[in-house]
């Protein structure tokens, strides 16, 4: 069963860079899409963006700019960098697994995200 | 379009059927993910694929998808239910690029 275990500072001030980081345990590190999301207090789910173990990456257009995800597959992690930060970014931060499914019958795909972090609380403020 | 659009707000009388929908281009092509998320916890994936429940999920979550809306319902809602719930796929123009999340539907039950 895979877990993901997540870390980073929960503080920053503006015009600092966010980082976090995330570790796969106890399962397949190349079969999923690594994603980061975050909500911020009180609002819904937003993707920031996504890495498979090749690295190939992903980013929500609205961030792309001071996004850059990585991954270090000697380790099974995967880490979010977040530039220029200022109090919009401030909100909970998750990682979290995700697989595309193509089901060829229907020419219909799905994707979910069935693994989850427990979520870093990130603070912007001066 | 990459959006998905849910309601708000809905509530059930407890013990009956609740039904939460998400509506978007994407689910033409897409079958809907679903998940429950309560206060201070990270989401649950409750429903994925045609219809399709991880283990642990009770069986009175299923979920439907047609046309470009998706369908997540509760059937015999439980106290336990009341919830923050989201939608999910990723946004079928181009090349499936880019991971999508409804705005979520904050479930109260009566």
């Amino acid at each position: 069963q895979v877990q993901l275990q997540q870390w980073g500072a929960g503080l920053l001030k503006p015009s600092e860079t966010l980082s976090l980081t995330c570790a796969v345990y106890g399962g397949s590190f190349s079969g999923y899409y690594w994603s980061w999301i975050r909500q911020p207090p009180g609002k819904g789910l937003e993707w920031i963006g996504e890495i498979n173990h090749s690295g190939s990456t992903n980013y929500n257009p609205s961030l792309k700019s001071r996004v850059t995800i990585s991954v270090d597959t000697s380790k099974n992690q995967f880490s979010l960098k977040l530039s220029s930060v200022t109090a919009a970014d401030t909100a909970v931060y998750y990682c979290a697994g995700g697989a595309i499914v193509v089901v060829p019958a229907a020419i219909i795909y799905y994707y979910y995200m069935d693994v989850w972090g427990k979520g870093t609380t990130v603070t912007v403020s001066s | 379009s990459s959006e998905l659009t849910q309601d708000p707000a809905v509530s059930v009388a407890l013990g009956q059927t609740v039904r939460i929908t998400c509506q978007g281009d994407s689910l033409r092509n897409y079958y809907a993910s679903w998940y429950q998320q309560k206060p201070g916890q990270a989401p649950v994936l409750v429903i994925y694929g045609k219809n399709n429940r991880p283990s642990g999920i009770p069986d009175r979550f299923s979920g439907s998808n047609s046309g470009n809306t998706a369908s997540l319902t509760i059937t015999g809602a439980q106290a336990e239910d009341e919830a923050d719930y989201y939608c999910n796929s990723r946004d079928s123009s181009g090349n499936h690029l880019h991971v999508v999340f409804g705005g979520g539907t904050k479930l109260t039950v009566l």
